[in-house]
């Protein structure tokens, strides 16, 4: 079947505008994770969903970021007020469920912030 | 606090040669598991493998294996005969259950391979 998806693959903004990314995770993929790799930070977590429930939202690098997940499934990170710093890629990874099943990561979203 | 350590930040090998890619990892849990991800140049992290824990058993998948340690807490992925498509950013990572974070990964910096003809 389709692997995980996102949209838009590239998106270049100017400061202090907002911005919405997409993540279509695998169908049937209960747990869905945001993942963000910049040059100076490598591949940090930033949230996790079990259906539309994040239980902690703490790994979001600011209160500009904010994250949701409807119907279970499609889910989309915003960053309002966007910052030269908020540039990297998003990643998106899905996995079955609760358990420790093998996360599989979307193709990401390269931002750049002008 | 680093989980995950992968000293080697960039390696080159001329095809046909072995590498090994070291990883080192931190955890107080009893039940975790560890992953090899492969990053080729057009992005996309590539699941490579997961080994539980409680199975220290070594894995080969072709001219692939890896080997993990539990008394150096270490998960080393070696490549035999490297061809010139292997090379990739390859990330260690470990997940550990965390009630609020689900299993997250944690991820090393990566290991830079250049396979050269």
């Amino acid at each position: 079947g389709a692997g995980v998806s996102q949209s838009p693959s590239n998106k270049v903004t100017e400061k202090g505008k907002d911005v919405e990314l997409r993540c279509d995770p695998i169908s049937g993929h209960t747990a869905l994770y945001w993942y963000r790799q910049s040059l100076g930070q490598g591949l940090e977590f930033l949230i996790y969903f079990q259906g539309n429930s994040a239980p902690d939202k703490s790994g979001l690098p600011s209160d500009r970021f904010s994250a949701e997940r409807t119907g279970g499934s499609v889910s989309t990170l915003t960053i309002q007020r966007t910052q030269q710093e908020d540039s990297a890629v998003y990643l998106c990874a899905s996995s079955l469920g609760q358990f420790q099943e093998t996360q599989y990561f979307g193709p990401g979203t390269r931002l750049l912030v002008l | 606090a680093q989980k995950v350590t992968q000293a080697q930040t960039e390696i080159s090998v001329v095809e046909k040669e072995d590498v090994t890619l070291d990883c080192v990892y931190e955890t107080r849990d009893t039940t975790y598991y560890l992953f090899w991800y492969k990053q080729p140049p057009s992005g996309e992290l590539v699941f490579l493998i997961r080994r539980n824990s409680f199975d220290e058993q070594n894995e080969i998948s072709g001219r692939y294996s890896w080997n993990f340690q539990k008394s150096t807490s270490s998960f080393n992925f070696t490549i035999t005969a490297s061809q010139v498509v292997d090379s990739a950013v390859y990330f260690c990572a470990l997940s550990e259950a965390e009630k609020d974070s689900g299993y997250a990964l944690n991820f090393g910096k990566g290991t830079s391979l250049l396979v050269t003809p």
